[in-house]
């Protein structure tokens, strides 16, 4: 069964403090990797789309990465405007219409 | 000027109410999905719809029922409901199919409040 395991649930940075936020996925085939960014009360925001191993997308202080079984969501001397909670998703090559499938989300805080 | 949009933004009721949520995009999109996010955070995929045509549809209730009366707009309505309804839907929208990955665009959400 398709599956997006995100880790970890929870991570509390200082500002400034760099950190990792890991995708890893098991899917039939992969089409494509997102990240979305989600505010309290809000609906998920588009980061970023990774379609192929080795490839990477940066937006100010965000690094996305991919390989063939996990992607990473770098953060660079995070400001606390970062806390939110960042989801990933894949879509697979299985059956002709494709679903988006989520993972449960980081929870990021960031304190100043 | 916002691009997905969904009335109401919080809808309380009673357990066995008939109840519905409206969704409308302005980005000239093809494809309008709805998704459930649970009291875990986790969000599904319920239904897709494309040019006004279901194309993917979960193991959901048929209790649910989306109608698309053009592109621009994807309606859920929940007969008789249950606790267990009780959650965050979001409707989204993109150019192509799920499978094409084009990107998503989501609307605030309605949270749903089952007494």
């Amino acid at each position: 069964e398709d599956q997006v395991t995100q880790s970890p649930e929870a991570l509390r940075l200082q500002e400034g403090e760099s950190s990792s936020l890991n995708c890893s996925y098991t899917v039939s085939g992969l089409r494509g990797l997102f990240w979305y960014r989600q505010d309290p009360g809000k609906g998920p925001e588009f980061l970023f789309t990774l379609y192929s191993a080795g490839e990477e997308k940066e937006k100010e202080r965000l690094k996305a990465t991919l390989t063939k079984k996990e992607s990473f969501l770098h953060i660079t001397a995070p400001k606390p405007e970062d806390s939110a909670t960042y989801l990933c998703a894949v879509v697979n090559y299985g059956g002709s219409q494709g679903n988006l499938i989520f993972g449960k989300g980081t929870k990021l805080s960031v304190k100043p | 000027d916002t691009a997905v949009s969904q009335t109401p933004k919080y809808l309380v009721t009673q357990m066995g109410n008939d109840k519905s949520i409206k969704c409308e995009q302005n980005l000239g999109h093809d494809t309008m999905y709805w998704y459930k996010q649970d009291s875990k955070k986790f969000l599904k995929i319920m239904f897709s719809y494309n040019n006004k045509e279901l194309i993917i549809n979960e193991t959901v209730p048929n209790r649910f029922s989306p109608k698309s009366p053009d592109k621009a707009h994807l309606n859920l309505h929940i007969n008789s409901l249950e606790l267990g309804d009780s959650a965050v839907y979001f409707c989204a929208s993109s150019q192509g199919l799920a499978v094409s990955t084009d990107t998503q665009y989501f609307g605030p959400g309605t949270r749903l409040t089952v007494l």
